[in-house]
């Protein structure tokens, strides 16, 4: 079956640590999205990339860093400096960055201990 | 700056009790206005894509539409299946531009 997988569900963060969150595709699109979600808002941009070795900050990309070296993988960082990481992570791909619908993964819920 | 506004926050139907969502936007140029379905703990579930004003698409017992100004999910005898929250999001014409996407609305479908 083709889809996107993000791994873990779950994820604890001691206060000073990095952690990664996980995020895999086989439907062969170009573009990959790195999304936020709080309780209450909307779904928030954090980076995104149009192809490999290449990607773009978004709305809200401060305490995270990304890296696309293979088409099929978007790991996202989120560092130290992210103060409140508590948040729902939503991983997205596209055929290509600009007009196609985009397919979420199943989400990754990081807490922090 | 591109906004959505959904409304209401939340909905609560009786099983059968046809009712509409509504997703108002600004949006300098519209690209495609998007529908996605969310469960509670899981990833947004595509729905429906919109052009152009004018344009509707169904699926089961869900139908989008779209004008210049909103779009709308109409929901036609739902079931306790339909109970989720539903997403709209625009995208602008011109580059590589970004979706944007609204708080959703959350409906409860009662049997």
């Amino acid at each position: 079956d083709g889809g996107i997988t993000q791994s873990p569900k779950y994820l604890f963060r001691k206060e000073g640590q990095n952690v990664t969150l996980s995020c895999e595709q086989n439907l062969n699109h170009d573009a990959m999205y790195w999304y936020r979600q709080d309780p209450g808002q909307g779904l928030r941009l954090i980076y995104y990339s149009q192809i490999v070795n290449d990607f773009q900050k978004g709305d809200i990309a401060e305490g995270y860093s990304v890296s696309r070296e293979k088409k099929e993988s978007f790991p996202l960082t989120v560092t130290s400096a992210q103060k409140n990481p508590t948040a729902f992570y939503l991983c997205a791909s596209s055929i290509r960055q600009g007009k196609e619908t985009q397919y979420f993964g199943p989400g990754t819920r990081l807490l922090v201990l | 700056e591109d906004q959505v506004t959904q409304s209401p926050e939340a909905l609560r139907l009786q099983e059968g009790e046809s009712s509409s969502l509504n997703c108002s936007y600004t949006v300098s140029g519209l690209r495609g206005l998007f529908w996605y379905r969310q469960d509670p703990g899981k990833g947004p579930e595509f729905l429906f894509t919109l052009y152009s004003a004018g344009e509707e698409k169904e699926k089961e017992r869900l139908k989008a539409t779209l004008t210049k100004k909103e779009s709308f999910l109409h929901i036609t005898a739902p079931k306790p299946e339909d109970s989720a929250t539903y997403l709209c999001a625009v995208q602008a014409r011109g580059g590589n531009t970004p979706l944007v996407f609204g708080k959703g609305t959350r409906l409860s479908v009662i049997a």
